[in-house]
């Protein structure tokens, strides 16, 4: 399974865009990559996935580069919110039953 | 109506006890998980259900035995708890195993081994 590699924080002014970026070099052709947050003592949301195109929900918008290798998650207008830890995952194949593979994930602070 | 429920939030209990969690899902989904996430706030697949049946069980101890009624139900029965057992524990379902099905959480149970 490709590993991701995120930074451990970012900080946003309210109402910009929040801009997060994950590594997943080593990610496969048919793997997907999947964006999920957890609000403090939450259990985790999906925000949004996508394979090869960039995508875009009510929530955020993804943007995966030709190579496949990065991704940014987009947040289009920050609130406070939106404060939280993102995580970045490759989904693994239908075999694998499945499972989600969180690693540590980036903290965002979205400040007033 | 709350999509996936868990019961109970927090849960207080002495080593040695055995205790149970329960989950429900009313999306209609096939496929429910268990995870847990230590104090280090590390998120970590235990298993997976898909049908009722155990699809994934990631090398946990013998005292988790996950058990799934039907589909809407995932239990998770703990026997002889641990100090290490001590994390929040959430439940999950996704309509199918595939990688392109999100995941719903359920809102966490607490679990404090004293």
């Amino acid at each position: 399974d490709a590993k991701t590699t995120q930074p451990t924080s970012m900080d946003c002014a309210e109402g910009r865009a929040a801009n997060l970026p994950c590594n997943h070099s080593t990610i496969s052709g048919n793997e997907y990559v999947y964006w999920y947050r957890q609000i403090h003592s939450q259990g985790p949301q999906y925000i949004i996935h996508g394979l090869k195109n960039n995508e875009t929900n009510e929530m955020a918008s993804l943007i995966i580069t030709e190579d496949r290798k990065s991704s940014t998650l987009i947040l289009p207008h920050a609130t406070l919110r939106d404060t939280a830890v993102y995580y970045c995952i490759v989904r693994l194949f239908y075999n694998q039953g499945g499972k989600l593979i969180f690693g540590q994930g980036t903290e965002l602070s979205v400040k007033p | 109506d709350t999509a996936v429920s868990q019961t109970p939030k927090y849960l207080v209990t002495q080593m040695g006890n055995d205790k149970s969690i329960k989950c429900e899902q009313n999306l209609g989904h096939d496929t429910m998980y268990w995870y847990k996430q230590d104090s280090k706030k590390f998120l970590k697949i235990m298993f997976s259900y898909n049908n009722k049946e155990l699809i994934i069980n990631e090398t946990v101890p013998n005292r988790f035995s996950p058990k799934s009624p039907d589909k809407a139900h995932l239990n998770l029965h703990i026997n002889s708890l641990e100090l290490g057992d001590s994390a929040v524990y959430f439940c999950a379902s996704s309509q199918a195993q595939g990688p392109t099905y999100e995941q719903y959480f359920g809102p966490g149970t607490r679990l404090t081994v004293t």
